[in-house]
């Protein structure tokens, strides 16, 4: 498809267990964004990546939270032992190119995984 | 750390009607703004994007002006529409290589 994809769509589990949220960014797209997003509020940020690394994931909460982009492309949002807290709905988003690099830097989300943690 | 705000928290119009959404931030180091449209339970759908060297972006009704000095953008749109009711969020590309989003806009287009 032409644009940012997630997966799954809704993901419910129970309180400990492990979830993985998948993200498939826009083909050729070098830069890919994890995002929180609790009712109500805006986007907090997670993670970013420029190609399979990590350039900056100050905004994972804890060291439950972690995340990967092996190959450069398709991203996974890894969280142990969940919590309640965490529902949310997890957005993912990609761009062109990296943040400091305008007009690539334009950033395009995909639909979002609902997560609940009962 | 940035701050994001945007105003008003809701904004409630009849249709027809040209509106302004304004949002601020607290520190103008930035590489962009982007303004962003979120239906509910829908993911966002990118509507303006400008560069903190540009002071406006226009898209057909839409209208984004970025003064960086001051820490203001504006969203203008014109003539509203019933299909225009949605949340509205205003986001910044920090030099520090974070986007830090508003709370967002909701906005209501009575027919």
């Amino acid at each position: 498809g032409a644009g940012v994809s997630q997966t799954p769509s809704n993901k419910v589990t129970e309180k400990g267990k492990y979830v993985e949220l998948r993200c498939d960014p826009i083909s050729g797209h070098t830069a890919l964004y994890w995002y929180r997003q609790s009712l109500g509020q805006g986007p907090e940020f997670l993670i970013y990546f420029q190609g399979t690394g990590a350039a900056d994931d100050s905004g994972l909460p804890n060291d439950r939270f972690f995340a990967v982009r092996p190959e450069g492309s398709v991203s996974t949002l890894k969280i142990q032992r969940t919590e309640r807290g965490d529902s949310a709905v997890y957005l993912c988003a990609s761009s062109l190119g990296p943040l400091n690099r305008g007009p690539s830097n334009e950033q395009f989300f995909g639909p979002g995984t609902r997560l609940t943690v009962l | 750390k940035q701050e994001v705000t945007q105003i008003p928290a809701a904004l409630s119009v009849p249709e027809g009607e040209n509106l302004v959404l304004n949002c601020s931030f607290t520190d103008s180091a930035i590489y962009n703004l982007q303004w962003f449209r979120q239906d509910p339970g829908k993911g966002l759908t990118s509507l303006l994007l400008i560069q903190s060297s540009q002071r406006e972006q226009t898209s057909g009704r839409l209208n984004a002006s970025l003064d960086k000095s001051s820490g203001r953008s504006t969203l203008y749109i014109a003539a509203s529409q019933p299909g225009d009711s949605a949340t509205y969020l205003c986001a910044v590309t920090s030099t520090g290589n974070q986007f830090y989003f508003g709370t967002g806009t909701s906005l209501t287009v009575i027919p």
